[in-house]
């Protein structure tokens, strides 16, 4: 049974708009990731979230991104003003079981930006 | 920087053995992982090594040499579905995963 789940599967928009990615984890982690990989290229963190708040971004997590936990189960990772180069798979990730060791990974969503 | 640097593709046939190699370089680490990606799918967790040395899980094995920076993964008895992306990745101080360039396996029957 997947460990996590992500909305939508592929998400289709202008640039310039706003999208909101949505990942549910089944399990209550209090560790959460989430990456982007651009098509062909290597998977790149984004931001961990720890205990409800934001334990480190990368550099390419700007003012343009953002994550919340809205009601305590989802999480969610909004780009406010899409570019060509946010087209990518997302994917959320939370530690297995417990596990620093190991993480899992959601399906992923598929974002193209027009 | 960071980086972790591993052969672009390789190729085999079916029943043959593979290995895929990963050389890093990190401010921090906590140990070096493997993972398998299908095209369209998500990463998927094969292996962990935190000490050097040998881990063995059934057709997959994964080395570690903490001193050289650099592991590798062992594919045996190879079948069609193993081909795939292969990355390596490594937890670094803050647990988040830092992922290696990626290989390419392609199996032939």
């Amino acid at each position: 049974e997947p460990e996590v789940t992500q909305t939508p599967s592929h998400q289709v928009t202008q640039m310039g708009q706003e999208v909101i990615l949505r990942c549910v984890p089944i399990s209550n982690h209090l560790y959460f990731y989430w990456y982007r990989q651009i098509l062909g290229q290597k998977v790149e963190f984004l931001v961990s979230f720890y205990n409800n708040e934001i334990s480190e971004k990368s550099e390419i997590f700007d003012d343009q991104f953002s994550v919340e936990r809205p009601d305590g189960s989802n999480f969610t990772l909004k780009i406010r003003s899409t570019k060509l180069e946010d087209s990518a798979m997302y994917f959320c990730a939370t530690p297995t079981s417990g596990d620093l060791d190991t993480q899992y990974f959601g399906p992923g969503t598929r974002l193209t930006v027009l | 920087g960071q980086s972790l640097e591993q052969p672009s593709e390789v190729t085999a046939v079916e029943g043959a053995i593979v290995q895929i190699n990963c050389t890093y370089q990190t401010s921090g680490f906590y140990g070096l992982s493997w993972y398998q990606q299908h095209d369209g799918g998500a990463p998927t967790f094969l292996s962990y090594n935190a000490l050097d040395g040998l881990e063995e899980t059934g057709r997959f094995s994964s080395f570690l040499s903490r001193s050289d920076s650099y592991g590798y993964l062992l594919l045996q008895e190879l079948q069609m579905k193993d081909s795939a992306s292969y990355f390596c990745a490594v937890r670094d101080r803050t647990d988040k995963l830092i992922f290696g360039t990626g290989t390419r396996l392609q199996v032939f029957p």
